[in-house]
């Protein structure tokens, strides 16, 4: 079964810092992935997508993030944070390979600006 | 298109009530899944409907209940309400890829229940 992990549930960086968050995937084989953005009582908001191309995905508000197999990882960054960015963001692995399985997100990463 | 729709978008009970929330996923999409979640728990799996049947379900009691009508509408309900019930509600809506079996979801902006 696949699964999801975020190292650190709360990060925090300086306005005009980079933006790092973490996550790593189990999966047997290459699975789509996922980072969604959630501002306070919103639903989660689809930043951007891996599905199997390009291995660098661009996605909304200047975040990116890289698919690494080697390394079953597939952290966001951003190169300079706004003081906008502060969300609580997930990660969220789909399988691939044909069957059913739902798809798994993770626990979440809470991200402070610092003016 | 239209994104995902839930009504309402907030709500207060009180215990023993119940409730039931509505969603409305994306033009095509045929796959409905609910979510709960609260400040302590996080975001967690309720079940999930494909063309009107339950596909899977996460560890809820069985006050816990949804249904998805043949316009992949869907609706969850949840019976002797408790104060832990309390939680934001979140409905996704899913394409399925087909060549590969990869699923993306979209979410609405939730169902807030309060229950006093």
């Amino acid at each position: 079964a696949q699964s999801v992990t975020q190292l650190g549930s709360h990060v925090s960086v300086s306005e005009g810092a980079l933006v790092l968050l973490r996550c790593n995937y189990s999966s047997s084989v290459p699975p789509y992935l996922f980072w969604y953005v959630q501002y306070p009582n919103q639903g989660l908001q689809l930043l951007l997508k891996y599905t199997s191309a390009a291995t660098l995905v661009k996605g909304i508000n200047g975040f990116e993030a890289e698919f690494k197999k080697s390394e079953t990882s597939f952290h966001l960054t951003k190169p300079s944070a706004h003081m906008s960015d502060a969300a609580e963001y997930f990660c969220a692995v789909s399988p691939t390979g044909g069957g059913y399985q739902k798809v798994t997100f993770g626990t979440g990463t809470k991200l402070q600006v610092i003016p | 298109k239209a994104g995902v729709t839930q009504t309402p978008r907030y709500l207060i009970k009180t215990r023993g009530q119940q409730v039931t929330l509505s969603c409305s996923p994306i033009s095509g999409h045929r796959s409905v899944s609910w979510y709960q979640q609260t400040p302590g728990q996080g975001l967690q799996f309720l079940f999930e409907y494909f063309s009107e049947t339950q596909r899977n379900k996460g560890n809820f009691p069985g006050r816990f209940s949804g249904r998805q009508f043949s316009n992949s509408r869907s609706e969850m309900n949840v019976s002797t309400l408790e104060l832990g019930d309390s939680a934001l509600y979140l409905c996704a809506s899913s394409s399925l890829h087909t060549g590969t079996g990869g699923v993306e979801q979209y979410f609405g902006p939730g169902t807030r229940l309060t229950v006093t």
